[in-house]
């Protein structure tokens, strides 16, 4: 069973702080999808990484790409209200049309 | 509008009733998802199309549960005597190859 755990589940902190969500597997992906979602709307793409030690940086925001393309994480620098939300990563692989995703983190930011 | 559509965007229903949940895809995207999300949880995959492929239906969780696509466009997932456990958000996403999904914002389902 392909398992892509993403931790923490819930996150409450104040606006101004840092903070960092993962996403883990024993299975090697392809690339790996991170994914916002705001309560009544699906969910929108931030960043695709593909290649193994990659970092991506989008505003605040900071996607990396674990070397053996097992794990990810997404850490966010002075968190501000509009942060708040539904983090879900997505792995997916070579010869499978089907994404892999996370559980998803639980994101409140405090003014 | 350009994005993916899904209808309606709240239904409340009795058990025991069917129920037809409606998306229209981006035009020219060939991939369809379905996918199930319950409150503030991941999302649980349901039926997969691309193109004129026979479609993935391994995820539909039970054959209450059905869906179509016509003319590679328009789909509707169908639920037959619903349950209180199929309380849920219905996602839908369609990609223009099996990589970035744009979503809909969801059918919210709601069995009493």
């Amino acid at each position: 069973t392909q398992l892509l755990e993403q931790s923490p589940q819930f996150l409450s902190i104040q606006e101004g702080e840092n903070l960092t969500v993962y996403c883990n597997s024993s299975s090697v992906f392809s690339s790996l999808q991170w994914y916002r979602q705001e309560p009544g709307e699906g969910p929108v793409l931030l960043v695709t990484v593909v290649t193994g030690g990659e970092v991506k940086k989008l505003k605040r925001l900071t996607f990396q790409f674990g070397d053996a393309r097992k794990d990810s994480s997404l850490h966010i620098t002075a968190a501000q209200p509009g942060d708040t939300g539904l983090y879900l990563c997505a792995g997916a692989r070579d010869s499978n049309y089907q994404l892999i995703w996370g559980a998803g983190t639980k994101l409140i930011i405090k003014p | 509008g350009a994005g993916v559509s899904q209808s309606p965007s709240n239904k409340v229903t009795e058990k025991g009733k069917d129920v037809e949940l409606r998306c229209d895809p981006i035009s020219g995207h060939t991939a369809l998802y379905w996918y199930r999300q319950s409150l503030g949880q991941g999302l649980e995959f349901l039926i997969y199309f691309q193109g004129n492929s026979a479609p993935d239906k391994s995820g539909l969780p039970s054959d209450r549960f059905s869906a179509e696509r016509t003319g590679g466009s328009v789909s509707t997932l169908t639920i037959q005597r619903t349950q209180q456990e199929d309380s849920a958000v219905y996602l839908c996403a369609s990609s223009p190859y099996s990589g970035r999904l744009f979503f809909g914002e969801g059918s919210r389902l709601t069995v009493l």
